[in-house]
């Protein structure tokens, strides 16, 4: 059983726009989860978190947001950049991390 | 942050073979982890190496086929054993960050291929 779902493989977004990255989560006691970028031929780093005492995050251009009774989270990148061409990994927080599939954002000039 | 360096970046390997995979860490630190991505799926913990005692291994991993040695705190291999197909994955390693929070920084990792 997947705890952590991220269910679109990619996206595909203009320069410029907005990315919108969704994950979703079965278990309510998950209380902390953070989002890792990863380039090819290179570890995943580590971008940004969110507690569950809170329902936003933001940092700079990213932005995690949490529905916690819908069991949602997402992340938003505005504007996005070329450079932002990356799979992106929601995870629950707590060791151990536990990841989605990740989801390739393309970021088109 | 850690920086963290992976040996060999990538190999391809016959099938029943075994093949050492190394992670070196330039800080001290107490835990190091070892994750696995299959093609298409997510990375999976296979197992947390602290030094001075025996891995602990997630569900569906054993020590006879993954076994991981941790001589010190800045050191740690991952041993594919007796390697198949279904073993054609990227391995990395992994530290845990700030204390305070859950961030951890993995390594380059290393692609294997098996044929």
């Amino acid at each position: 059983d997947q705890q952590v779902k991220q269910n679109s493989p990619s996206l595909s977004v203009q320069e410029g726009r907005i990315s919108i990255l969704n994950c979703d989560y079965t278990n309510s006691m998950f209380d902390y989860f953070l989002w890792y970028k990863k380039y090819p031929a290179e570890g995943p780093t580590f971008l940004i978190s969110i507690s569950s005492i809170k329902d936003k995050n933001e940092d700079g251009r990213f932005t995690v947001f949490l529905n916690k009774s819908a069991k949602h989270l997402s992340l938003h990148i505005v504007p996005s950049q070329p450079g932002d061409s990356a799979v992106y990994f929601c995870g629950r927080g707590n060791t151990p991390l536990v990841f989605g599939k990740g989801t390739r954002l393309s970021v088109i000039a | 942050s850690a920086v963290i360096s992976q040996k060999p970046s990538r190999d391809i390997c016959q099938r029943g073979t075994s093949l050492t995979i190394q992670c070196q860490v330039d800080s001290q630190v107490t835990m190091m982890f070892w994750y696995r991505q299959q093609p298409g799926q997510s990375l999976t913990l296979i197992a947390t190496a602290n030094q001075g005692s025996e891995a602990t291994y997630e569900s569906g991993f054993v020590i006879d086929k993954f076994p991981i040695s941790r001589p010190n705190l800045t050191f740690s291999t991952l041993t594919v054993s007796n390697m198949s197909p279904e073993d054609s994955s990227i391995y990395l390693c992994s530290v845990e960050g700030d204390s305070l929070s859950y961030e951890q920084y993995f390594g380059p990792g290393t692609r294997l291929t098996v044929t």
